[in-house]
């Protein structure tokens, strides 16, 4: 069976410092997406990142980056120098198909992070 | 930019009402879907669509029901809403190839 685990149920942080997001996954495909989402508190997901079984390659955008490690099922999200503006909370997803990955995904529990001034 | 809108930001409803929550999308898109969210629980997928009337079951669809005329309309229906229904219920979209895309959830409580 398919499942994302998200550990960290809230995370605290003061801002500038550095925090990581822990995402762990099951699947027995081989092929597969992996995404990250922020929901800020006005309540709408935005889409943050994707990326495909093949591509082990770390992702960085500003101040966030991705590390993904098919070796011990982890997609992790690390954002570094925390803003205020960071707070929210953050969900790791599996799309059920590689075919579709527009289609079902498998979400986790979500992390809460606060990020204070 | 894709816009997904749903009807109602909050909505307040009694015990056995029949309860509509509309979600449209105005970008072509195939795929739609129905989401409810609880703390601790993250999304749990009750309804998803992947063309005009046309729908199946997602994770926990008991008590809900669906219906998709249009491609671009997905209506969420409580057919006798409990209170156990109380909650944040999300609706996206997507293209088979592309992420989803969210709207922005409607809060609803059933007293």
């Amino acid at each position: 069976a398919q499942k994302v685990t998200q550990a960290q149920t809230e995370i605290s942080v003061v801002e500038k410092e550095d925090v990581t997001l822990d995402c762990v996954y099951e699947t027995r495909d081989t092929t597969y997406y992996l995404f990250w989402y922020k929901q800020p508190p006005s309540g709408e997901l935005v889409f943050l990142i994707r990326r495909n079984s093949f591509d082990e390659q770390n992702e960085i955008s500003g101040r966030y980056s991705w590390n993904f490690q098919k070796s011990t099922s982890s997609f992790n999200f690390t954002i570094t120098a925390s803003q205020v503006v960071d707070s929210a909370v953050y969900f790791c997803a599996l799309s059920e198909s590689f075919y579709n990955q527009g289609g079902k995904l498998i979400f986790g529990q979500g992390t809460e992070l606060s990020v204070k001034p | 930019d894709v816009k997904v809108t749903q009807s109602s930001r909050y909505l307040v409803k009694r015990t056995g009402e029949k309860v509509f929550l509309e979600c449209v999308q105005d970008m072509d898109h195939e795929n739609m879907f129905w989401y409810r969210q609880d703390p601790g629980l993250g999304l749990r997928l009750i309804y998803f669509s992947y063309d005009v009337k046309m729908k199946e079951k997602g994770d926990i669809p008991e008590g809900y029901s669906v219906s998709r005329e249009k491609k671009e309309r997905f209506s969420l229906i409580l057919e006798s809403a409990s209170t156990n229904q109380t909650s944040m219920y999300l609706c996206a979209s997507s293209l088979f190839d592309q992420p989803q895309h969210f709207g922005d959830g409607t809060r609803l409580s059933i007293l």
